[in-house]
């Protein structure tokens, strides 16, 4: 079974609004997720590192204003998209690394988010 | 900075033939894992294969075989009499094995496979 959950796995939100995907490990502690973000059609590109209990990472060119990303346990984070525009629209996927297995890297189901 | 190159945007075949999907790396760092995913339709990214760069022993399983060429950089995979279950799409990633530090994967642009009944 799932690993790595996300809810919800699609959400319909309208422009302006503020809407925050969960992605949680069910069988491990991750100290370490990840965020990813996939345009139709192209690959995924890494959005942020979310540390358990610090502040995230994010990659160039990703505003941290924009992607609020908290992970205040060791089996949550959230990745809230404020204000929403269609812009966002996209699939968001999680990472969570076990790190009792090395290099073993679980992904979610993935969040398709539709903003109109 | 690594880069994963997946030249081959689109791939259609006739079920039961047998396709190679080809994946390049490039790392300046001795110690990494490559990874090989398949995504459906449906989104989710479904695991393959992880190797790591010490280990160049290719690798079989089932339908599915892999070819890990650190002189070429290469880590191309087969599937053997393809089926209309294997279109999706398969990506070809890299991660450095960095320690305490963050396995952040580096994917190629993905190749688009269907098998055509």
């Amino acid at each position: 079974g799932a690993v790595v959950s996300q809810h919800p796995s699609r959400v319909i939100c309208k422009s302006g609004t503020s809407v925050k995907i969960e992605c949680r490990s069910l069988d491990f502690q991750a100290t370490t997720m990840f965020w990813y973000r996939q345009f139709p059609k192209k690959s995924l590109m890494l959005m942020a590192t979310s540390n358990e209990g610090s502040k995230a990472t994010y990659e160039q060119g990703v505003e941290k204003d924009k992607f609020l990303i908290n992970h205040a346990s060791l089996t949550l984070s959230t990745l809230t998209v404020t204000s929403a525009h269609p812009e966002d629209s996209s699939f968001y996927i999680c990472s969570a690394r076990d790190p009792w297995l090395p290099n073993t890297i679980y992904f979610g189901e993935g969040s398709w988010l539709t903003v109109v | 900075a690594q880069k994963v190159t997946q030249a081959q945007t689109e791939i259609s075949v006739v079920e039961k033939e047998d396709v190679t999907l080809d994946c390049v790396y490039e790392t300046r760092d001795t110690t990494y894992y490559l990874f090989w995913y398949k995504q459906p339709p449906s989104g989710e990214l479904v695991f393959l294969i992880r190797r790591n760069s010490f280990d160049e022993q290719n690798e079989i399983s089932g339908r599915y075989s892999w070819n890990f060429q650190k002189s070429t950089s290469s880590f191309n995979f087969t599937i053997t009499a393809s089926q209309v279950v294997d279109s999706a799409v398969y990506f070809c990633a890299l991660t450095l094995n960095s320690g305490g530090s963050n396995y952040k994967l580096t994917f190629g642009k993905g190749t688009l496979l269907t098998v055509n009944p």
